[in-house]
This record gives structure tokens, sequence and C-alpha cells, in this order.
């Protein structure tokens, strides 16, 4: 069965550097998601992307962190300059289309130290 | 007022037990209806998709949907042990627009 991959698993990082988490989402879908979990609190939206631009955006999504679609397979999240903050399970998803759900990859664990 | 809310639990039952998890929401423009399951540090599973009111069955889950009150419930009958995990209902507006997420209910099924 097709699903979402993210690498890496894991990543530690320093305050302030950047940080880019990849996603290959499922191959037919068309829209694709970033969502956030910090310990112990809710999944939250970060930011949707179809068609080769950004669809819609939340508040945490500012002008630190980017996505790119580099390729036809890969979907990148850019955190600029990383702050404690930050410090999260950040979670891929994507959807083919219409009435459809979207499915969610296994989640990286950013560490920001 | 939050927008999803879900009693965090956790939820203890003995194994073979019907399970019922709830959410509220708030807003009457959601659409979509979702149940994801959580393992610890783990991605959501799609466990039930909805669309609008009514009921939907699949295996031992049953989702529910009452717009009027707002209210979406998952049921698991014949609960087992590997049920145990926690369960995030996400509602949505419009396919393919962002998912709000409850804070999810902690089950846990003991043989």
């Amino acid at each position: 069965e097709p699903e979402v991959t993210q690498t890496p698993s894991h990543q530690v990082t320093q305050m302030g550097q950047e940080v880019i988490l990849r996603c290959v989402p499922i191959s037919n879908h068309l829209y694709f998601y970033w969502y956030r979990q910090i310990l112990g609190q809710k999944v939250e939206f970060l930011v949707s992307f179809y068609n080769n631009e950004i669809s819609e955006k939340s508040e945490i999504f500012d002008d630190q962190f980017s996505v790119e679609r580099p390729d036809g397979s890969n979907f990148t999240l850019k955190i600029r300059s990383t702050k404690l903050e930050d410090s999260a399970m950040y979670f891929c998803a994507s959807l083919a289309s219409g009435p459809d759900t979207q499915y969610f990859g296994p989640g990286t664990r950013l560490t920001v130290l | 007022q939050k927008e999803v809310e879900q009693d965090p639990g956790p939820l203890s039952v003995p194994e073979g037990a019907i399970v019922s998890l709830n959410c509220t929401y708030s807003n009457s423009a959601f659409q979509y209806f979702m149940w994801y399951r959580q393992y610890s540090r783990k991605g959501p599973e799609l466990l039930m998709y909805t669309y609008s009111s009514g009921n939907k069955e699949d295996g031992r889950f049953t989702a529910q949907v009452d717009k009027s009150s707002k209210y979406i419930s998952l049921f698991i009958r014949d609960s087992q042990p590997s049920d145990s995990a926690t369960y995030l209902c996400a509602i949505s507006n419009n396919a393919g627009n962002m998912l709000t997420f409850g804070g999810g209910t902690r089950l846990m099924v003991k043989p």
C-alpha cells in the first residue's frame, strides 16, 4: 500500500541553525501539507501546497519557514533559523484530490538544543 | 471557544468492551470529519472518514456525525489491546483544506 515517507526520523540541531525536513508524498497525490505536534499538544496545521504554490498557511508558518517541491517526488520544509520552541514532531501529509482525506507520514522528530 | 474539543482521557476499558469516543466542534462550516489513530511518537493513521452527517461503519469501527449538535463519535466494538492508542478527531470545511485536530483521547484496552 502506498505511503508517505519522511526523512530523517530524528534531527538534532543547534538553535539558530537551518534544517530541512524531507517528505515523499504518495505518488499520484496533488495536495501536500506540513503539520507539527509539540510533545503532549495538538497536531497543528502549518501549510498546504498545491499546484506548486502555498494555498493556505497558519500563523505559525512565519518567514522562518518555507516549503518547496524541488522535483516530482520530494516535498520539503525548511526552517531557516531554528528556535528552541521549534522542537516538535513534524508530519507531512498528502491528499489525492476531491472528497478524500489526508494521509500522514511517520513524522520527523526535531530537537533544537 | 476552542474549535474542536476532545476529552483527553485516559479511557481505560477491559478487552471486548464497546468504546465511545467523542468530539465537539464550534464551526458549522465543517463538512469533513475524520478519525485518526496515533501510537506514541508515530504519525496519525486514518481510521474513518465521513462527509456531512450520518453513520459510517468499517469492521469494528463506526463513525457518527450529528451536525445539528456539532458532535462526532467513534465507536469501537469488541475492543482489543491493540486498539490502545490515542484517537484524534480531525475536521475540515472543504476537501483539500487544512485539518483542525482535537487534542486526542488516550485509550487503554486491558487484556
